[in-house]
């Protein structure tokens, strides 16, 4: 079975860089055809794709967001981690890491509230 | 970019009853759609994968249909723990980024 644990702090001060890490059990992350993902969800609303980076590296971000956000992977721990930078207040929600097949995703984290204030 | 239109945006029924919640896709995703769960205070929980295929675990009141443009998630008969807000999801070729509908929260009528 899958799992999949985001961790980092759950409160980032405005302009500063929010930093996550997702550590994933039960299976390798290098394994083919995975899109490990990050969504995100503003307080009392709908979910929204971040980006994923694929197991072959290859990353794509969601255009709102492409200038701010940078997803990497550590393979050595089973990890993958995303930094968006020069965060504000609309940044303040609940991340999940996820992972993707081709069409769906079917296995998240529980997810972290980030709060952002000074 | 495709846009998913879900609808409607609150359905409220009594258990027992049938539902029907629709998405509609602004050009075609072929059969690459996906339907969640998602209750207050949890993860989505996957239910509906490549438009029609039940993901492990998923009761048979549960079904999805749809093609193309239009999709439908159809409970048949509405357990108390259904009640949760349900999004879809798509993942499209080009840009190959997945987007997701506004949701439809089913509500006890």
């Amino acid at each position: 079975q899958v799992q999949l644990q985001e961790s980092g702090p759950g409160l980032v001060k405005p302009s500063q860089t929010l930093s996550l890490t997702c550590t994933v059990s039960g299976g390798s992350i290098s394994s083919g055809g995975y899109y490990w993902s990050w969504i995100r969800q503003h307080p009392g609303k709908g979910l929204e794709w971040i980006g994923y980076i694929y197991y072959s590296g290859s990353t794509y971000y969601n255009p709102s967001l492409k200038s701010r956000v940078t997803i990497s992977v550590d393979t050595s721990k089973n990890q993958f981690s995303m930094k968006l930078s020069s965060v504000t207040a609309a940044d303040t929600a609940v991340y999940y890491c996820a992972r993707g097949v081709t069409g769906y995703t079917d296995y998240w984290g529980q997810g972290t509230l980030v709060t952002v204030s000074s | 970019e495709i846009v998913l239109t879900q609808s409607p945006a609150t359905l409220s029924l009594s258990p027992g009853e049938r539902a029907t919640l629709s998405c509609r896709a602004s050009q075609s995703v072929s059969s690459y759609l996906a339907w969640y769960q998602q209750k207050p205070g949890q993860a989505p929980r996957l239910l509906i994968y490549d438009a029609s295929n039940k993901a492990t675990g998923i009761p048979a009141r549960f079904s999805g249909s749809g093609s193309g443009t239009d999709f439908t998630l159809t409970i048949s008969s509405l357990e108390p723990e259904d009640f949760a807000v349900y999004y879809c999801q798509q993942r499209s070729n080009w840009p190959p980024m997945y987007t997701f509908g506004q949701g439809t929260k089913l509500e006890i009528k």
